[in-house]
C-alpha cells in the first residue's frame, strides 16, 4: 500500500523567506505525486502534479516541487513566502499503473504560517 | 470556485441518526469521489463512483453508503451515527475514472454528531 509522510505538521516562515514543505512516499515503483492546498474553510485545490517527464514541476502561485526518485521525495518550495500562502498543504500519491488500488492517498498535511 | 457543489454546508445531528450528504460534480465530469477529513485520521478516501457505477472503495464503514444517479450527482448516506463520525466530508470530481486525472474538490460538508 502507498503511504505518504509529511515532515512537520506546522511550519512557520517569515514573509519573503523560502518555503520548504517536505514529502516522502513509500513505494518501490514511483507513483504519481500531487500537492494540494487547503485554505481555511475551503476545499482542496491542486497546486501541481508529477506524472512523468521533467522532475522539476512548476505549479500555481509560484510553487514548484522536485521529484527525487533516489530519495523517494517530492518536496514543495517557493522562493519567497507571501501572507496569502498561509494555508494547509497536502502531499498525495496515486499508484502507478498496475499497482492496485486506484485512490489518492494523502499525507497528514502541513499547516504553513507566514509571519509578517 | 471548483465547480463542485456540496449541500448542506453544515449539519448537526445526534448519535444514532442518519444523514444524507449531496454532491454535484463539475459539468462534464463522470467520476465522483468522497473523502472524510478528521483531526485524528486526516484526509481519507471513502469511495469513488464513475458514471453511476462503484469504481473504488477505500476506508468506508459499513454504516456508510453512497450512490451516483443518472444525472451524475452523488449522495453519501451515513447511518447509526457515532460521535467519531464528526468530520468534514468532501466530494471531488474528475473527468475520467482512473489514472491521475485532476480531482476538483467541493467546499465540504461539516458534520457534527452530538
Amino acid at each position: 500500500a502507498q503511504s505518504v509522510t509529511q515532515l512537520g505538521s506546522h511550519v512557520s516562515v517569515s514573509e519573503g523567506a523560502l518555503v520548504l514543505l517536505r514529502c516522502n512516499y513509500s513505494s518501490s515503483v514511483p507513483p504519481y505525486l500531487f500537492w494540494y492546498v487547503q485554505y481555511p474553510n475551503q476545499g482542496l485545490q491542486l497546486l501541481l502534479k508529477y506524472t512523468t517527464g521533467a522532475t522539476l514541476v512548476k505549479g500555481i502561485n509560484g510553487f514548484e516541487a522536485e521529484f527525487k526518485k533516489s530519495e523517494t521525495s517530492f518536496h514543495l518550495t517557493k522562493p519567497s513566502a507571501h501572507m496569502s500562502d498561509a494555508a494547509e498543504y497536502f502531499c498525495a500519491v496515486w499508484p502507478p499503473s498496475g499497482a492496485g488500488s486506484y485512490q489518492l492517498t494523502f499525507g497528514k498535511g502541513t499547516k504553513l504560517s507566514v509571519i509578517p | 470556485d471548483s465547480g463542485v457543489t456540496q449541500t448542506p454546508k453544515h449539519l448537526i445531528t445526534a448519535t444514532g441518526q442518519r444523514v444524507t450528504l449531496r454532491c454535484s460534480p463539475r459539468s462534464g465530469d463522470l467520476s465522483v469521489y468522497w473523502y472524510q477529513q478528521s483531526l485524528d485520521q486526516g484526509l481519507q478516501f471513502l469511495i469513488q463512483y464513475y458514471n453511476g457505477e462503484e469504481r473504488a472503495k477505500g476506508n468506508i464503514l459499513e454504516r456508510f453508503s453512497a450512490q451516483q444517479f443518472p444525472d451524475l450527482h452523488s449522495e453519501l448516506n451515513l447511518s447509526s451515527l457515532e460521535l467519531g463520525d464528526s468530520a468534514l466530508y468532501f466530494c471531488a470530481s474528475s473527468q475520467a475514472g482512473g489514472s491521475y486525472n485532476e480531482q476538483f474538490f467541493g467546499p465540504g460538508t461539516r458534520l457534527t454528531v452530538l
